[in-house]
This record gives structure tokens, C-alpha cells and sequence, in this order.
């Protein structure tokens, strides 16, 4: 079955300190992959994401993410953390010719410490 | 540009009551997407449509939810008769075509609570 993993469901890092959220998908094929965050009681933003090319894709708020075709991943990360990324943080995927029906992974909360 | 627009915000009822989620996309988009979330199974899709044709409704839990897209600008989600296990958040999401590798742009939800 298709699936998205995010194996941490929470995370907490010093301010300043770098970010790696992890995100792995089982597809037949390299879907579509995307990073959303969501800012309680918002809705959700997009981050980044990944269609083809240039495996590495930066995002807004100085996000970036990792394909690793090999591993079937795509890791979220940061290098310097602020206390406004306390978040949740959704790793998501869409088929490619399945229209754009996005399966979502459990999601990994962020919290920073100050 | 004013965004995916849902209302209302929150909505408290009683179980066995109707309960009715308004979406208005973000304008140009022809996609648009019903999710739920809640703590036990996260974020779910429940429909979507392209053009305002219903395309994948394999989500939709049971057949006391329906949705309907009338027009470009506007859909409904409907529960009838509400059940406490329906209390979670509701979002809407539109995207400017119906191709996997189309943004969504997500409402800010509407927070639902049965009693």
C-alpha cells in the first residue's frame, strides 16, 4: 500500500540550533512531494516541493529539503532555527498522473526551546 | 488575493443536527479539495473536485456526508445527521489545476464540535 512516514512525532531543538525532520514514502513510482507547515489553529502553508531535477529544493523561511531516490526520501531541513518555527510539520505526496490527491504523512511537531 | 475562504470558523451542534462547511476557493482555481483532521488518523481527503465535477469521493466516510460544488466559487460540505465522532477540523483546499504537481493552498479551517 502507498504510504508517507514521518517517524518522529515530536521534536524539540534549541533556538539556533540546525533541523532535519524526516519523511519517507513508499510508491511504485517518484511522486510529487511536498513540505507544508501548519501554525496552530492555521491552516497549512506550503514550504517546498519537489517535482524533478535538482534534488535539492529550497523553500520559503529558509527551509530546504533532500531527494533521495534511493532511500525514498525527503528530509526537511534548516540549519539555524528561530522560536517562530514551532510548528507542525507535514510531509505529503501526489501521485504523477494521479491527479493531484495529496496523501499526507502523520506529521512532526516542532517545538523550540529558547 | 484574499485566499481560500471558509466559513464558519467554529461550529458547536448537537449530534443528530445538520451541519453545513462553506468553502470559496481562491479565484481562477479549478481544483478543489475537502480534508479532515483529527488526532487519531491526521489529515484526510475526503473529495475533490476539477471543474466543479465531484472526481474521487472514495474519502467521504459515510453516506451522511455529502459535498457539492455549485459553481467556481463556492462548495459545501454537508453532514446529515451530525455524530460526535465527526468533531475535528475541516479544510479546504484549492489548486489552479487538477496536475499532482499543482500547489494546494489550504483555508484556515473550520473547527467542528458535536456535543
Amino acid at each position: 500500500a502507498q504510504s508517507v512516514t514521518q517517524p518522529d512525532i515530536h521534536i524539540t531543538v534549541s533556538e539556533g540550533a540546525s533541523l532535519e525532520l524526516r519523511c519517507n514514502y513508499s510508491y511504485g513510482a517518484t511522486p510529487y512531494l511536498f513540505w507544508y507547515v501548519q501554525s496552530p489553529g492555521q491552516g497549512l502553508q506550503l514550504l517546498l516541493k519537489y517535482f524533478s531535477g535538482d534534488t535539492l529544493v529550497q523553500g520559503i523561511k529558509g527551509f530546504e529539503a533532500e531527494f533521495k531516490r534511493s532511500q525514498s526520501s525527503f528530509n526537511l531541513r534548516k540549519p539555524s532555527v528561530h522560536w517562530s518555527d514551532a510548528a507542525e510539520y507535514f510531509c505529503a505526496v501526489a501521485l504523477t498522473g494521479g491527479g493531484n490527491k495529496l496523501t499526507f504523512g502523520t506529521g512532526t511537531q516542532l517545538k523550540v526551546e529558547l | 488575493d484574499a485566499g481560500v475562504i471558509q466559513s464558519p470558523r467554529h461550529e458547536v451542534t448537537e449530534m443528530g443536527q445538520e451541519v453545513t462547511l462553506r468553502c470559496k476557493p481562491i479565484s481562477g482555481h479549478n481544483s478543489l479539495f475537502w480534508y479532515r483532521q483529527t488526532m487519531m488518523r491526521g489529515l484526510e481527503l475526503l473529495i475533490y473536485f476539477n471543474n466543479n465535477v465531484p472526481i474521487d469521493d472514495s474519502g467521504m466516510p459515510e453516506d451522511r456526508f455529502s459535498a457539492k460544488m455549485p459553481n467556481a466559487s463556492f462548495s459545501t460540505l454537508k453532514i446529515q445527521p451530525s455524530e460526535p465522532r465527526d468533531s475535528a477540523v475541516y479544510f479546504c483546499a484549492s489548486s489552479q489545476t487538477n496536475r499532482g504537481s499543482d500547489t494546494q493552498y489550504f483555508g484556515p479551517g473550520t473547527r467542528l464540535t458535536v456535543l
